[in-house]
């Protein structure tokens, strides 16, 4: 089962609100990441955790805050965003998170910011 | 240059036709490759690994060519379903999975 899900399918929100998106995975996945992906663009990168720490920071601003608060559970915190963080945000999990692992995605979050 | 590249498209194709997509990738060290496929409005879903010895699964077929720094994706006797967008990706470093701006099939009757 190569399961990873989110919650909620779609969020609107304002620029002044708080929300957070979920993420779950029970694979048994240690690494597990979040990808931010445009309209007709690929997923690009945001953070990875790999054993419940975060190891990668593609330099995304701190609006955006990340929380592992167990190997199966991901959640990315929004705090005063702009209309152009409207995306759809993706989680995917993998094994380990080394250089061979094989990353599956999560069904994502349709994000607008009005 | 960019760091993973793909032929946008679309490629417009009869059912029933063979159709070929390559990636080129700029980093000589990276270490994994993947075809993924992403429907409208939905996640990307793995298709398949790509290996030095090339692999197979029914009517697709995957190769990495390390010298020339580039994968395949070759799709024979095209469905209707196969119609997507197909992303490559690509492992440069540790856990960092760079995906390619994605190729879109359309399979015509």
């Amino acid at each position: 089962d190569t399961e990873v899900t989110q919650t909620p399918k779609h969020l609107v929100m304002g620029m002044t609100n708080k929300k957070s998106l979920k993420c779950e995975q029970h694979m048994g996945h240690r690494a597990m990441y979040w990808y931010k992906q445009k309209a007709k663009k690929p997923p690009e990168l945001m953070f990875v955790y790999s054993y419940e720490k975060l190891s990668i920071n593609e330099s995304v601003p701190s609006r955006f805050s990340p929380e592992c608060p167990n190997s199966s559970l991901l959640n990315l915190h929004l705090h005063a965003l702009q209309p152009e963080d409207s995306a759809l945000y993706l989680c995917a999990s993998s094994q380990e998170g080394g250089g061979m692992d094989t990353q599956y995605f999560g069904p994502g979050t349709r994000l607008t910011v009005l | 240059r960019k760091e993973v590249e793909q032929d946008p498209g679309p490629f417009n194709v009869p059912e029933g036709a063979t159709v070929a997509f390559n990636c080129t990738y700029s980093n000589s060290a990276s270490q994994s490759f993947f075809w993924y496929r992403q429907d409208c409005r939905k996640e990307p879903k793995l298709l398949m690994s790509v290996y030095s010895s090339g692999n197979e699964d029914g009517r697709f077929t995957a190769q990495l060519n390390r010298a020339s720094q580039y994968i395949s994706l070759l799709i024979r006797d095209s469905k209707l379903s196969d119609s997507a967008t197909y992303l490559c990706a690509v492992n440069l470093a540790g856990n960092m999975l760079t995906f390619g701006g994605g190729t879109r099939l359309m399979v015509k009757p």
